[in-house]
C-alpha cells in the first residue's frame, strides 16, 4: 500500500520569499515521487521527479525537492516566490502494487498563495 | 516530450444525456490510462485504470455502468458519462503512460474537461 500526506492545505508567502511545500509518503516498495502543479481549470504539469537517482532533484521554474528516505519526505522548495507560482501543487507517489502495476497516488494538494 | 490531448475542454449537457470525453496520447503509446475526477478545491480521485485491449479496473464506489471507459487502442481512451445528472458535474482529467516510462518519466496529464450538467 502507498499513501501521500501533504501537510499543509494552504501556504501563503510574499513575493520574493522562499517557498516550502511539505510532503510525506509511505510505500511498501521503492517509490518514484513527483510534484505536479495545476493552475485553475487546467491540467497538471510535471514540476520534477525522483526516480532513485540523485536525492536532490531540480525541476522547472526554479523548484527543487529533496528525497529523504529516513524521514520519508519529499518537500518542494523554491528560493524566491513569484506571483506566477500561485497554484495548486500535488505530491504524487508511484510504486509497484501487489496487483502487478504502477498506480500513482495523489496527495490532497497544497494551495500556494503569493502576496505582492 | 510526451503530450496527452483531452477533448472537449468544456461541455455543458442536459440531465439524462450522455457525454463522451476523449483522451489521446499524441507521440507515444499509452499502455495504461487513468481517469480522475476532481471536485472543487479537492485532490484528484482515481476513478479507473484502463489497459489497452482489456476491461478497465474501477475504484471502489465508482459505478462502472455510469462511467464507461474504453481503451481500444494504444493512443486513445474514452470516458462516457451515461445518463448524466447534475451531481456528475465535475472536472475530469485523464493521464497516460507507458508501463516502463511511468516510473522514470512520470505521468502525462490531459488538460482536463469541465463537465456541467444542467
Amino acid at each position: 500500500a502507498q499513501s501521500v500526506t501533504q501537510l499543509d492545505s494552504h501556504v501563503s508567502v510574499s513575493e520574493g520569499t522562499p517557498v516550502l511545500l511539505r510532503c510525506n509518503y509511505s510505500s511498501s516498495y521503492s517509490p518514484s515521487l513527483f510534484w505536479y502543479v495545476q493552475h485553475p481549470n487546467k491540467g497538471l504539469q510535471l514540476l520534477l521527479k525522483y526516480t532513485s537517482a540523485a536525492t536532490l532533484v531540480k525541476g522547472i521554474n526554479g523548484f527543487e525537492a529533496e528525497f529523504k528516505k529516513s524521514e520519508t519526505s519529499f518537500h518542494l522548495t523554491k528560493p524566491s516566490a513569484h506571483m506566477s507560482d500561485a497554484a495548486e501543487y500535488f505530491c504524487v507517489v508511484s510504486a509497484y502494487t501487489s496487483g502487478g502495476s504502477y498506480i500513482p497516488t495523489f496527495g490532497r494538494g497544497t494551495s500556494l498563495i503569493v502576496h505582492p | 516530450g510526451a503530450v496527452v490531448s483531452q477533448h472537449p475542454s468544456r461541455v455543458i449537457c442536459k440531465s439524462g444525456t450522455s457525454v463522451k470525453i476523449e483522451c489521446r496520447s499524441l507521440d507515444f503509446q499509452a499502455t495504461t490510462m487513468f481517469w480522475y475526477r476532481q471536485f472543487p478545491k479537492k485532490s484528484l480521485m482515481l476513478m479507473a485504470t484502463s489497459n489497452e485491449g482489456s476491461k478497465a479496473t474501477y475504484e471502489q464506489g465508482v459505478e462502472k455502468d455510469k462511467f464507461l471507459i474504453n481503451h481500444a487502442s494504444l493512443t486513445l481512451s474514452t470516458l462516457t458519462v451515461t445518463s448524466a445528472h447534475p451531481e456528475d458535474s465535475s472536472f475530469y482529467i485523464c493521464s497516460a503512460s507507458s508501463t516502463l516510462d511511468a516510473q522514470n518519466y512520470g505521468y502525462t496529464f490531459g488538460s482536463g474537461t469541465r463537465l456541467t450538467v444542467v
